[in-house]
């Protein structure tokens, strides 16, 4: 079955330590997003990926960085300069050109800085 | 800017009507709509374009009024399994269904419904 996924599912880091959350996708869709989720504040995006190596700043980049060497990956650090990092982190990708312009969903990384 | 939705929280009893809503400070191409389940993934609902086309999907529908930059979501004869929280997204101006762009999404509206 197709679809998005994203591990770990839960993670504990220290702060100061940078970590990586992963987004693979099967679905062949050439466009992903990183959102973050906080109570009381919806989603909130991060970065977004419209093809292979090239990506943008979403609204709330600043203490993350990304990379798309490959079309079906999309891995999102969260690095020390992030200064509120406990979040649910969700990915997403969607179909370009021949596309309705939803949104597939992962079922997120709850990410908690102790 | 994140677009506004309101009510914040809405509690029904089922076969209930409740309507959302969402606005926005900015210019709107596209509105779309997603429920996310407790610990599950946000799930599209629909998508609106510029045009103040009205859509629907069962029981639940809504509008766009592009001149009033806001959305409406209608859930009519409600049933236990819309509880969740609701988000509209939206398209700024130069918005494709085709480009990969990015959304903005609201901060959602929690949805409950009981027997």
């Amino acid at each position: 079955d197709g679809g998005i996924t994203q591990s770990p599912k839960y993670l504990f880091r220290k702060e100061g330590q940078n970590v990586t959350l992963s987004c693979e996708q099967n679905l062949n869709h050439d466009a992903m997003y990183w959102y973050r989720q906080d109570p009381g504040q919806g989603l909130r995006l991060i970065y977004y990926s419209q093809i292979v190596n090239d990506f943008q700043k979403g609204d709330i980049a600043e203490g993350y960085s990304v990379s798309r060497e490959k079309k079906e990956s999309f891995p999102l650090t969260v690095t020390s300069a992030q200064k509120n990092p406990t979040a649910f982190y969700l990915c997403a990708s969607s179909i370009v050109n021949s596309g309705s312009g939803e949104l597939f969903f992962g079922e997120g990384s709850r990410l908690t800085v102790l | 800017q994140q677009p506004v939705q309101s009510p914040q929280a809405v509690i029904l009893r089922e076969g209930e009507d409740a309507v959302i809503n969402c606005s926005s400070s900015k210019a709107l191409y596209s509105v779309h709509w997603y429920r996310q389940k407790h610990g599950e993934a946000p799930v599209f609902l629909m998508i609106l374009l510029k045009g103040g086309e009205q859509k629907g999907h069962e029981k639940i529908s809504a509008s766009f009024n592009e001149k009033k930059q806001q959305s409406s979501l209608y859930l009519t004869a409600s049933q236990l399994s819309y509880s969740g929280t609701y988000f509209c997204g939206t398209g700024a101006e130069g918005w494709k269904k085709s480009s990969g762009d990015k959304l903005t999404f609201g901060t959602g509206t929690r949805l409950a419904v009981r027997p």
